[in-house]
């Protein structure tokens, strides 16, 4: 069964430090990937997704996530954060047999000023 | 053009009261999702449409939930007889079915809230 793990309940960085969130997939074949970020009270933004070919794919609101098949991971990172950036973020991996997504837990991002 | 829709936004209800939750997928896709999100929690996984049949059902919680779509467009969540676990962001999602993986895009959730 496929899954998907975000160690990281919570993170706190400073405006202006880089990030990265980890995503960890179990899943047995070829996996599609996504990144969401839900700010309180709003539903789920697509930030990126990664189908096949290059392995760091941008997204919005200069996002950039990394597949690495070696290790599972397709780990978020983000150069200079933004106050604007404080959010939930969920990983998923859309399963095509099943024609679902499976979401991690989510991983609680706080921006210090 | 216009995202996937949702209502009430908010919805109060008292237990063992029925509750309907509406959504309306962006025009043209094919698939719609709900999944569940208590509080901080993530999403829950409650059901899938292709078109007007539901190929996946296996996460509807118990027999109190069910979920039609018409037309292959709107899709309602009806919960009978309320619990207060009920008590979760319901949210919707809504993509074109193709060859490949689904890009799902969300609705803004219904806040229900059992009393």
């Amino acid at each position: 069964a496929q899954s998907v793990t975000q160690p990281d309940i919570h993170i706190t960085v400073s405006e202006g430090a880089s990030l990265e969130l980890r995503c960890n997939y179990s899943y047995g074949a070829t996996p599609y990937l996504f990144w969401y970020v839900q700010s309180p009270g709003q539903g789920l933004q697509l930030l990126l997704k990664y189908f096949s070919g290059d392995t760091l794919v941008q997204g919005i609101k200069g996002f950039e996530a990394e597949f690495k098949r070696s290790q599972s991971s397709f780990n978020l990172r983000k150069p200079s954060v933004h106050w604007s950036d404080a959010a939930e973020y969920f990983c998923a991996v859309f399963n095509t047999n099943a024609g679902k997504s499976t979401f991690g837990d989510g991983t609680t991002l706080t921006v210090k000023p | 053009g216009a995202g996937v829709s949702q209502s009430p936004s908010n919805k109060v209800t008292e237990k063992g009261k029925d509750v309907e939750l509406r959504c309306d997928p962006i025009s043209g896709h094919t698939a719609l999702y709900w999944y569940r999100q208590s509080l901080g929690q993530g999403l829950e996984f409650l059901i899938y449409f292709q078109g007007n049949s539901a190929p996946d059902k296996s996460g509807l919680p118990s027999d109190r939930f069910s979920a039609e779509r018409t037309g292959g467009s709107v899709s309602t969540l009806t919960i009978q007889r309320t619990q207060q676990e009920d008590s979760a962001v319901y949210l919707c999602a809504s993509s074109f079915r193709g060859q490949g993986p689904d890009t799902q895009y969300f609705g803004p959730g219904t806040r229900l809230t059992v009393l």
